[in-house]
């Protein structure tokens, strides 16, 4: 049974970078899929931030392109975020996810809530 | 605002029928069959329900069912059952390497 596992601080202050690290167990990165990161701000909906196929390529929703890093590391079987400077309208419940294509998610994390506040 | 527009809520009893419409654009919904549905209880991950607009993912029940006309697509619950009651969201494909989401639909179980 795949799961996935997020991790990282909680809480991070404004214009600093918040990082997040998506462990997989169960399955293995290097195989394939597409692995991706998604959030939900508090009381709204749903937001794509991107995804990393297991070969490296990245895809980013083009309003955070510009501070969004994916990464993957197939040696610990896990994959990571990094969204630079943050401010209050990053606060959220982030989650990660596998997609057999990246244009759906198949099997989700059970999210980590990072708040954005000095 | 999300780029993709759903109702905010929708209710039926059990047994009953409920159809959640997600709309978009050309450029979205109606240029590929690239819609897929989740599930969201409180507190709880998404759940996928769909895929590619009509497809059922293993273990998810014939009471969910998808389907697109135009650049509408649309989630049906039939057999409405309390478990049901949740927020359900849409996502597409809008080219360029691009998702898009919906706002999410309140469903309740009268």
């Amino acid at each position: 049974q795949v799961q996935l596992q997020e991790s990282g601080p909680g809480l991070v202050k404004p214009s600093e970078t918040l990082s997040l690290t998506c462990g997989v167990s169960g399955y293995s990165i290097s195989s394939g899929y597409y692995w991706g990161w998604i959030r939900q701000p508090p009381g709204k909906g749903l937001e794509w931030i991107g995804s990393i196929y297991h070969s490296g390529t990245t895809y980013c929703n083009p309003s955070l392109k510009s501070r969004v890093t994916i990464s993957v590391d197939t040696s610990k079987n896990q994959f990571s975020l990094k969204l630079s400077s943050v401010t209050a309208a990053d606060t959220a419940v982030y989650y990660c996810a596998r997609s057999p294509d990246y244009y759906y998610m198949d099997v989700w994390g059970k999210g980590t809530t990072v708040t954005v506040s000095s | 605002q999300s780029a993709l527009t759903q109702p905010p809520s929708a209710s039926g009893s059990p047994g009953q029928s409920v159809t959640i419409s997600c709309t978009g654009t050309s450029s979205d919904v109606g240029g590929y069959n690239y819609v897929s549905w989740y599930r969201e209880h409180p507190g709880k991950a998404p759940k996928l329900m769909i895929y590619e607009v009509n497809k059922r993912p293993s273990g998810v029940p014939d009471r969910f069912s998808g389907s697109k006309s135009g650049n509408t697509a649309s989630l049906t619950v039939s057999g409405l059952q309390a478990e049901d009651e949740a927020d359900y969201y849409c996502i597409s494909y809008a080219g360029s390497n691009n998702l898009v989401f919906g706002g999410g639909t309140k469903v309740t179980v009268l």
